[in-house]
């Protein structure tokens, strides 16, 4: 039962655009959320988190937008860069709860 | 702050045998996670310790399967009579509180079973 939907798996884009990648989830108790980035051959690093209080959160080039009617969030990468390539995962949370519910991951291309 | 550390990195073993995972957390992390990613998906839950106490395992970690955090530092997962469908990459985390925080993750051992 998958309650993290990553829909699009992969996402070419040209160096200097804006990424967007999108995520929906199911469960109604989730009400903390995080986007996570991964290189090859390494571990998931965090790159930002929305709490459902909120409707944007935004970090440098990064900017996480919550729909929580939709039940829908996505993330902005503006402007994307080279080294933005990489495998971008989408997790949920219940904020009162430990396991994180991840999405099956979006891999950007950022093309020069 | 080392980062989560994962040993080792690669693991190669054929169906039937054991295997033994280690997970160093970040020093002053009290919370160490286990998950499991295959191909094309997002990391999966499955198991979660506080301390030395393992608190939550998933119904997807079977009796095959079993995870120590003795004195509540390292932890270790071990696989037995491993088969094919085992194969994934086994991913440690840790992290501080458990509301609202972020997990750190390892660089994950790599298990092939043949």
């Amino acid at each position: 039962d998958q309650q993290v939907k990553q829909n699009s798996p992969s996402l070419s884009v040209q160096e200097g655009r804006i990424s967007i990648l999108n995520c929906d989830y199911t469960n109604s108790m989730f009400d903390y959320f995080l986007w996570y980035k991964k290189y090859p051959a390494e571990g998931p690093t965090f790159l930002i988190s929305i709490s459902s209080i909120k409707d944007k959160n935004e970090d440098g080039r990064f900017t996480v937008f919550l729909n929580k009617s939709a039940k829908h969030l996505s993330l902005h990468i503006v402007p994307s860069q080279p080294g933005d390539s990489a495998v971008y995962f989408c997790a949920a949370t219940p904020s009162n709860d430990y396991k994180l519910s991840f999405g099956a991951g979006t891999t950007v291309t950022v093309r020069a | 702050d080392t980062g989560v550390s994962q040993n080792p990195r690669h693991k190669i073993t054929k169906r039937g045998q054991n295997v033994t995972f280690r997970c160093d957390p970040i020093s002053e992390h009290n919370r160490l996670y286990w998950y499991r990613q295959t191909l094309g998906q997002g990391p999966e839950f499955l198991t979660y310790f506080q301390n030395e106490a393992q608190l939550e395992k998933s119904r997807l970690l079977s009796d095959r399967f079993s995870a120590e955090r003795p004195k509540g530092s390292f932890s270790t997962l071990e696989i037995q009579r491993t088969e094919q469908g085992d194969s994934a990459m086994y991913l440690c985390a840790s992290s501080l509180r458990t509301t609202n925080e972020k997990l750190f993750f390892g660089s994950g051992t790599q298990l092939s079973v043949l």
